[in-house]
Order: structure tokens, then C-alpha cells, then sequence
């Protein structure tokens, strides 16, 4: 049973466009989200968090949306940069534990 | 910077064969874990350990073990290697908090 759920395996966006990445959630418990991005033979590096308590965490260009009644959160990446093709991983943390999503392959158009 | 390494980047074994992947750290993190990650499923959780010689399930144990004598080191082991535990294997390590995991390169293990 997948409690975290990426739906779109792959995003194109243009250079300088907004990219948005979704990610929904079963269980309302989850005490934190997290995303993470990974590079082709790399490990995933953590990239912005937010805490259950909170709607909205900004980071820069990274900014995440939290929306708990709809148990669904989002990545905005503004403007996008070619660099930010990547492999997303979304994830949550509770009962001591993180789970992964599926992953969202993001290519970034020059 | 965080440094976790892992002890190989590619690996061939063949089915049946005792496999060992290391895993290094060099912040004194409590907190070990190793992943796998499979094409459609993401990261899923095999063991984790939170002290020496402390370890607990993940979410897809069966098949492994683990091994943690010193802080810096968290072992997995494959005891008899199958062709569905090919995979690319991931190390993780944390602080207390689990929020936030700093990940090794990854082993992209092959068993035939």
C-alpha cells in the first residue's frame, strides 16, 4: 500500500517556467514532508522540509505547499534552471519512519 | 559536509552468493539506514539502526540483515543472493530527528 504517492512519473517544463511537482499522502499523522532530488549516480540530497503545523516553506526558488484536508503537497520550482533536471523524490516522516514516493523525473528545457 | 561512502559502486554477483555492502560515515550520526530502489516503487526501507549493535526492520526485510559494531558503519548483507534483489542499493545516515537523511552514492548491485 503506497502511503505516499507520486503521480506523475515525468515533468518537462522550459527554462524560466514554473515547475510544480504533486505529491499526495494517506495518513494524516505524518508529522513532517520532505523532498529530495537525485542526480543520476548519486545518492538523493534533501532539499526543502515543512513541518505538519505549517502551509507553506520557502527555500530560495523552492517553495512547498502543504494542504492537509486535501492530504496533498507541492514542490514549485521558480524560474526553473536547466540544472534542476532531476529525479524528485517527495517523502514524509512519522512512527518512526520515512517513506518515499515514487519519484518525478523534471527536465528542464534550455 | 556530511561524507557517506559506500564500498562499491557496481557490483556482479550470481545467485546464491553471500553479498556484503558497506557503508561509511564520518559525522558520528546515530542514525544508519539502507534503502533500495527499484524503477516505480521509490525508496523502500530494508533496516535501519539508531546505536551500535542496535538494528529494526524496515519495510522490506526479508532476504537481509544487517550489521552495526561500530557508530560509523552499518553492513548489509544478502545471504544468499536472488536475481529479484537486483537493485540499486542506498545508505543513508541521520541525526536524531530523522527530518533530514544524507545519502551515499548508491551500489547499483546485479545478481545473475
Amino acid at each position: 500500500d503506497q502511503q505516499v504517492k507520486q503521480n506523475s512519473p515525468s515533468l518537462s517544463v522550459q527554462e524560466g517556467r514554473i515547475s510544480i511537482l504533486n505529491c499526495d499522502y494517506t495518513n494524516s499523522m505524518f508529522d513532517y514532508f520532505l523532498w529530495y532530488k537525485k542526480y543520476p549516480a548519486e545518492g538523493p540530497t534533501f532539499l526543502i522540509s515543512i513541518s505538519s503545523i505549517k502551509d507553506k516553506n520557502e527555500d530560495g526558488r523552492f517553495t512547498v505547499f502543504l494542504n492537509k484536508s486535501a492530504k496533498h503537497l507541492s514542490l514549485h520550482i521558480v524560474p526553473s534552471q536547466p540544472g534542476d533536471s532531476a529525479v524528485y523524490f517527495c517523502a514524509s516522516w512519522g512512527y518512526q519512519k520515512v517513506t518515499f514516493g515514487t519519484g518525478t523525473k523534471l527536465q528542464v528545457i534550455p | 559536509d556530511v561524507k557517506v561512502t559506500q564500498s562499491s559502486r557496481y557490483l556482479v554477483k550470481r545467485t546464491g552468493e553471500k553479498v556484503f555492502l558497506e557503508c561509511v560515515q564520518d559525522m558520528d550520526h546515530e542514525n544508519m539506514f539502507w534503502y533500495r530502489q527499484d524503477p516505480g516503487l521509490g525508496l523502500r526501507l530494508i533496516y535501519f539502526s539508531y546505536d551500535v549493535k542496535m538494528k529494526e526492520k524496515g519495510d522490506i526485510p526479508e532476504g537481509y540483515s544487517v550489521s552495526r559494531e561500530k557508530k560509523e558503519r552499518f553492513s548489509l548483507i544478502l545471504e544468499s543472493a536472488s536475481t529479484n534483489q537486483t537493485s540499486m542499493y542506498l545508505c543513508a545516515t541521520g541525526t536524531g530527528d530523522w527530518h533530514e537523511q544524507y545519502f551515499g552514492p548508491g551500489t547499483r548491485l546485479t545478481v545473475t
